[in-house]
Formats: C-alpha cells, structure tokens, sequence
C-alpha cells in the first residue's frame, strides 16, 4: 500500500529565505506527483505536476524534483514571501490507478 | 482563469438525512473525482468517473454514496443518510485528458457538518 510522508510536519522561516519541503513515497510505481497549496479553510490550488519520466519542473520561484528510484520529491521555494504561508501537500497517482494519495502536508509560515 | 466550482460552501444537516453536493468541474476536463478531508486528516480519495460511470472508487465509497453527471456541466455526490463521521470537507476534482497522467485541479470545497 502506498504511503506518502511529508516532512517537517511544520515549518517556519524568516522572509526571504530559500526553503525545501520533502515528501517521499513507499511505492516508486507512479504515474506522477503533484504538489498542491492549501489555504486554512481552503481548496487545493495546483503548483506543479512532475510525470514520472521527468526530474523536475519550474514555476516562477517553485522548483519541483522527483526522484522516483528513491521515493522523494522535494519542493524548492526561493526568496518566500509573507504570501507563501500555506500548508503544502504532496501526492502521488499509483500505477494501475487513478487515485492520488496524499500525504498528511507541510503548514508553512513565512515571517514578515 | 478556468475553475472548478462546488456548491454549497457549508452545508449542516441532521444524522441520516440526504444530501446533495454540487461541482461544475472545467468546461473541457473529462475526468472528475471526489475527495473529502476529515478535519486535521490526509485528503482522500472516494471516487473517479469518466464516460457517465464511475471507473474507480475506494472503500469510503459504499453503497450510502452515490454519483451522478445529471447534464453536460454538473457532477453530484449523494450521501443517502449521513452519518456523524462523514463530516469532513468534500472536494471536487477535474482533469482534462490522460486517465493517469493528467493533472488534477480542485474546487473550494464543501463543509459538510452532520449533527
């Protein structure tokens, strides 16, 4: 059964730092992974999807790298904002299935 | 921007009532899904439907649930007599191609609290 962890748990950082979120998966059969943003009270917004034959994928500050041998990804947010406070969630579509399964997600908060 | 609605935002009923939760994923998607997060829980996955049948659905998804895309724009969840634990925030979801490839884009959310 696919499992997927996020670690820390939480985090928080002065502005302007650059900053990694992990997520890791037990299953490396994936058709990808998606990273997604969740306001308190909120949906989910989309930030990247990274298909299992890439290594990575780039939106404005956001980096997103997939290893899929060793069952991580990481979340690179560079020069984060005030904005960024959010709670960031990884998850992953297993292969034979349509379902992402989630991990449990990183609450940020980005200090003034 | 393109989005996925869902109505109602909050919806309280009484333990074993019906209830209906309404999306209207994006125009061109063909593959839509419902999630529900518990408060303070993972999100997880009920249901995927595509071609007007359901084409996978997890062990949540019991016979007390239901789905339907009743015309060309709305896609339902029924829950027939709810029970205190499925209170939780209930998300539509909707790609536009590729059954396993395709990202996934999510709407607000409905609040169900069953009392």
């Amino acid at each position: 059964k696919q499992e997927v962890t996020q670690i820390p748990a939480a985090l928080s950082v002065p502005e302007g730092e650059n900053l990694v979120l992990n997520c890791s998966f037990t299953d490396s059969a994936i058709y990808n992974l998606q990273w997604f943003r969740q306001d308190p009270g909120k949906g989910l917004t989309s930030l990247l999807l990274i298909q299992s034959s890439q290594r990575e994928q780039t939106s404005g500050r956001l980096n997103a790298s997939l290893d899929k041998s060793s069952g991580r990804s990481t979340l690179y947010i560079a020069a984060s904002q005030p904005g960024d406070s959010a709670t960031y969630l990884c998850a992953v579509r297993i292969q034979g299935a349509q379902k992402l399964v989630f991990g449990q997600g990183t609450r940020l908060t980005i200090n003034p | 921007e393109p989005e996925v609605t869902q109505t109602p935002s909050h919806q309280v009923t009484q333990m074993g009532q019906e209830v209906i939760l309404r999306c209207v994923p994006i125009s061109n998607h063909l593959y839509f899904y419902w999630y529900r997060q518990i408060l303070g829980q993972k999100v997880e996955f009920l249901v995927s439907f595509y071609n007007n049948e359901i084409s996978e659905k997890s062990e949540i998804f019991d016979d007390q649930f239901s789905v339907e895309r009743p015309d060309g724009s709305n896609f339902t969840l029924k829950i027939r007599s709810t029970k205190l634990e499925d209170s939780a925030m209930y998300f539509c979801a909707s790609s536009e191609q590729g059954r396993y490839t395709g990202e996934l884009f999510f709407g607000e959310g409905s609040r169900l609290t069953v009392l």
